[in-house]
């Protein structure tokens, strides 16, 4: 069946550090691949998405590729900020049998320390 | 534009007794979706609305639960009886259009504990 796999957090990072959040899947067809991030307090927000191989998704200096071949879309940037400390969310769809569900990961919690 | 809204934010409900969450999509969008989070594990489908048609019930996960979204507007979701493993932030999402450009908009979410 379909799947998403991301790294358990938490994450601890200082200010300006690099971020790697790593995602892999496993899905039937040609899926479309999202990062969706939740501050505290709020609801998940689309962060970024890709919807076919070798794409690069980017939204306020986060970028991810979906990587057909080894069947990743990991998140990074390059210098991190207190305010992102979220808990991020690795995403499929899949247009398999013509649903449109989104499949995630069970989320990875970032705190960066000033 | 407003968001995705839910109502409560919060709620806490005894074993056996009854819950309804409900979701007030973007104005305009047919496509309602409802997910949920339990015990800080992945967030997992639960049911797919196009308008008033349930389109997809397959991650429902027994018939204590009870959706419906009549006119084809806000939707709500009934427990009934809530047990302990129902506890867990409950999202709704909404959006215009299904395919490949289809982006979901969430809610903040209902935080459900059931004691």
């Amino acid at each position: 069946g379909n799947s998403v796999t991301q790294m358990e957090g938490p994450v601890t990072l200082s200010e300006e550090a690099f971020l790697t959040i790593n995602c892999t899947y496993t899905a039937t067809g040609y899926p479309s691949l999202f990062w969706y991030v939740q501050y505290p307090g709020e609801g998940l927000q689309l962060l970024l998405k890709a919807t076919k191989a070798d794409d690069k998704g980017s939204n306020k200096g986060f970028e991810a590729t979906y990587r057909k071949e080894t069947t990743s879309f990991h998140l990074e940037k390059g210098s991190v900020q207190v305010s992102d400390s979220a808990v991020y969310f690795c995403a499929l769809r899949t247009f398999s049998g013509g649903y449109n569900k989104l499949i995630f990961g069970a989320g990875t919690r970032l705190a960066v320390h000033p | 534009e407003a968001g995705v809204t839910q109502f409560p934010s919060h709620s806490v409900i005894e074993k056996g007794q009854t819950v309804t969450l409900r979701c007030d999509p973007i104005s305009g969008h047919d496509n309602l979706y409802w997910y949920r989070r339990v015990m800080g594990k992945e967030i997992k489908f639960l049911l797919h609305f196009v308008k008033e048609s349930k389109q997809d019930e397959s991650g429902m996960p027994n018939n204590r639960f009870l959706a419906e979204r009549t006119g084809g507007t806000y939707s709500t979701l009934k427990v009934q009886p809530a047990e302990l493993e129902d506890s867990g932030v409950y999202f709704c999402a909404s959006s215009p259009i299904a395919g490949l450009q289809e982006t979901q908009y969430f809610g903040p979410g209902t935080r459900l504990l059931v004691l």
